[in-house]
């Protein structure tokens, strides 16, 4: 069965190390999507990418960065963390129906 | 730009009782109009969309919701509540097949026993 998985699943990173997160699905879908969610705010946007070399800014991107190298993998890259940046990520994938999401991986900044 | 308003952060019902989780969009265009639910340290599953067919929508676990026009609405319905729909659940918006989802900031339900 097609899947779209992440890793790590947990972690914790100290402040100012960059860390990457890997998202990668089976689904062979075109559109990626990553997500931070805390707590009062739902999910919210930070990039997206339509295909490979193709890359969007979203509602929250300041400290990421994405890469599309390939179909299958989109990797979220926090450049320097930061304690604000402790959150629950989720990647997801879509093409013309609904979005399949990840397990989601729990990052916490000490 | 496209947003999704859900009333209530927290809904608590009894059980066998209706559930009603209530959700309003605004697009400029025909949406696509999506119900997940989160059970703890999972992701995202689907529990129905709405992508222009009929305007009542069946899900999974018996829940099905209805999208009205007029109203921007697309509110989430249970005629009966069990004690495994304890959860949190979010609705969501998109203009198109392929772009990026706008969920609002989701609402946690509560089954009593």
């Amino acid at each position: 069965d097609a899947e779209i998985t992440q890793s790590p699943r947990h972690k914790i990173t100290e402040t100012g190390r960059q860390v990457t997160l890997a998202c990668h699905q089976t689904w062979n879908h075109n559109n990626m999507f990553w997500y931070r969610q805390d707590l009062g705010h739902g999910l919210r946007l930070i990039h997206y990418s339509y295909g490979v070399q193709d890359t969007n800014k979203g509602e929250v991107s300041d400290g990421y960065s994405v890469s599309r190298s390939n179909t299958e993998d989109l990797p979220l890259t926090l450049e320097s963390a930061a304690s604000s940046q402790t959150s629950v990520y989720f990647c997801a994938s879509r093409d013309e129906g609904e979005a399949f999401f990840g397990q989601g991986t729990r990052l916490t900044v000490v | 730009a496209q947003s999704v308003t859900q009333l209530g952060s927290h809904v608590s019902v009894s059980e066998g009782a209706l559930v009603l989780l209530r959700c309003n969009y605004s697009s400029s265009v025909p949406p696509y109009l999506f119900w997940y639910v989160q059970y703890p340290n999972q992701g995202l599953q689907l529990l129905l969309k709405y992508t222009s067919a009929a305007t009542l929508v069946k899900g999974i676990n018996g829940f099905e919701a209805e999208f009205k026009k007029s109203e921007t609405s697309f509110h989430l319905t249970k005629p009966s509540a069990h004690m495994s729909d304890a959860a949190e659940y979010f609705c969501a918006v998109s203009d198109a097949g392929n772009t990026p989802l706008v969920f609002g900031k989701g609402t946690r339900l509560s089954v009593i026993a």
